[in-house]
């Protein structure tokens, strides 16, 4: 009965390096979330998928940052040459995308850029 | 633009008392609307939750209310125990807009034993 299962938990990255963060969905789930909490600040949403496909990514900073989510494999969120305002809990959740369910988080990845 | 507010950042309450946290929205086409609870270092965790079709929802210690007209909704946490001191978030969606959730910036709950 795995949840949502991100990895790695921590990751360090000098400015200029890519960072790739893993999230794989709980079994069953289908809609992928990707959010970004700064030190001090809530959860900003910045993608949404579902298999294949973005469905909105209007959270997402227009340069250096991508995601995907393939029809096999976990949901990857690609952050490259990551600046030090990169440094940042990112957090994953998963649902079904039926009407009116919940969406489940993982542990989130915290990633220091120095 | 922020469509879920939290306007609290902190709140501090005595053990075995109540805890209302409070959240408001701006957009009327919200219809689910969710609480989160978020310990340091943890990825946050689901709650409770309540549909636009009521105004009120139980479980446990925990019940949520919603006012569609006043666009608010809250959190109330009878009795407070010292385990639910954590950073509370809410959270709405919308059916139609394909199931995203959009998130308030958390209110700091500490329950004093």
């Amino acid at each position: 009965n795995a949840g949502v299962m991100q990895n790695p938990r921590h990751l360090v990255r000098r400015r200029g390096q890519e960072a790739r963060l893993r999230c794989s969905p709980m079994k069953g789930h289908s809609h992928v979330y990707w959010y970004r909490q700064l030190p001090e600040e809530g959860l900003k949403f910045m993608v949404y998928l579902q298999k294949e496909n973005i469905i909105d990514e209007s959270g997402m900073p227009k340069e250096r940052f991508s995601a995907e989510f393939p029809k096999e494999g976990p949901s990857i969120l690609r952050i490259q040459q990551v600046v030090r305002g990169d440094s940042a809990a990112y957090f994953c959740a998963s649902s079904r995308g039926i009407m009116n369910t919940e969406a489940f988080f993982g542990q989130g990845t915290r990633l220091t850029v120095v | 633009d922020q469509q879920v507010k939290q306007n609290s950042p902190s709140l501090s309450v005595q053990e075995g008392r109540i805890s209302i946290l409070n959240c408001d929205y701006t957009n009327s086409m919200f219809d689910y609307f969710l609480w989160y609870k978020k310990y340091p270092a943890e990825g946050p965790t689901f709650l409770i939750s309540i549909s636009s079709i009521k105004d009120k929802n139980e479980d446990g210690r925990f019940t949520v209310f919603l006012n569609k007209s006043a666009k608010h909704l809250s959190l109330h946490i009878v009795p407070s125990q010292p385990g639910d001191s954590a950073v509370y978030f809410c959270a709405a969606s919308a059916t139609g807009t394909g199931n995203q959730f959009y998130f308030g910036t958390g209110t700091s709950l500490t329950v004093i034993p």
